[in-house]
């Protein structure tokens, strides 16, 4: 148990669907990220939020839209996904951006979209 | 339940050191494992293994998977400062279910490793 945790762990879900991930966590950090890992592929950042701000957007679709209404909760609002979406999303905490320590995993949402 | 146990938790080396770093494992239905270093922002890829015995390298990083005893190890050697990260073992294991698969990853908790000058 890694202290951040993911709801839901599976999720299959239409094409033109509205559904939301969730990420939390209660090890008082103020750094959160979603990552994306697609079959055979590694970890790839889509968005960072450090004190709530959002700090950092890789290039992500607009149909993929994260929330952060604290430094304990993660969202990631999926709207009109495509199949190529389909993946392992993984959200992550830290102490904040600066301090050199490590990043806690969830154990990821699974999603397909069909 | 699966698991991913890296040793040590953390490790502190000269420059010009080698270093190994262990990752063990007991998942059902391995598929892949996984390294990765983490500095001040997201982890990096290093390597992805799925077969036995075959060394991937990459400068003066390298790697092996034992899939007998359930184990990798990661190898650095003429360390330098700039090594100084976490180093995150994932393993990755195939999840079964009506109707297909998929994958789903198992982090261990990372070895952090600084590098004195």
């Amino acid at each position: 148990e890694t202290g951040v945790t993911q709801t839901p762990r599976h999720l299959v879900m239409g094409m033109t669907n509205k559904k939301s991930l969730k990420c939390e966590q209660h090890l008082g950090h103020n750094a959160m990220y979603w990552y994306k890992q697609s079959a055979k592929k590694p970890l790839e950042l889509m968005f960072v939020y450090n004190f709530k701000e959002q700090t950092e957007n890789n290039s992500v679709p607009s149909r993929f839209s994260p929330e952060c209404p604290n430094s304990s909760h993660l969202f990631l609002h999926l709207h009109t996904l495509q199949p190529e979406d389909s993946a392992l999303y993984l959200c992550a905490s830290s102490q904040d951006r600066q301090g050199n320590t490590e990043a806690f995993f969830g154990q990821g949402t699974r999603l397909t979209v069909v | 339940e699966d698991k991913v146990v890296q040793s040590p938790l953390s490790l502190v080396v000269h420059e010009g050191d080698t270093v190994t770093l262990n990752c063990s494992y007991e998942v059902t239905n391995f598929r892949s494992l996984l390294w990765y270093k983490q500095e001040k922002k997201a982890p990096t890829f290093l390597f992805m293994l799925t077969s036995s015995g075959i060394e991937k390298k990459s400068g003066r990083l390298s790697s092996i998977l034992d899939k007998k005893e359930l184990f990798s190890i990661l190898n650095i050697t003429a360390t330098q400062t700039g090594d100084s990260a976490v180093y995150l073992c994932a393993v990755e294991a195939i999840v079964l279910f009506y109707g297909g698969s998929q994958g789903n990853l198992i982090f261990g908790k990372g070895t952090k490793l600084s590098v004195k000058p």
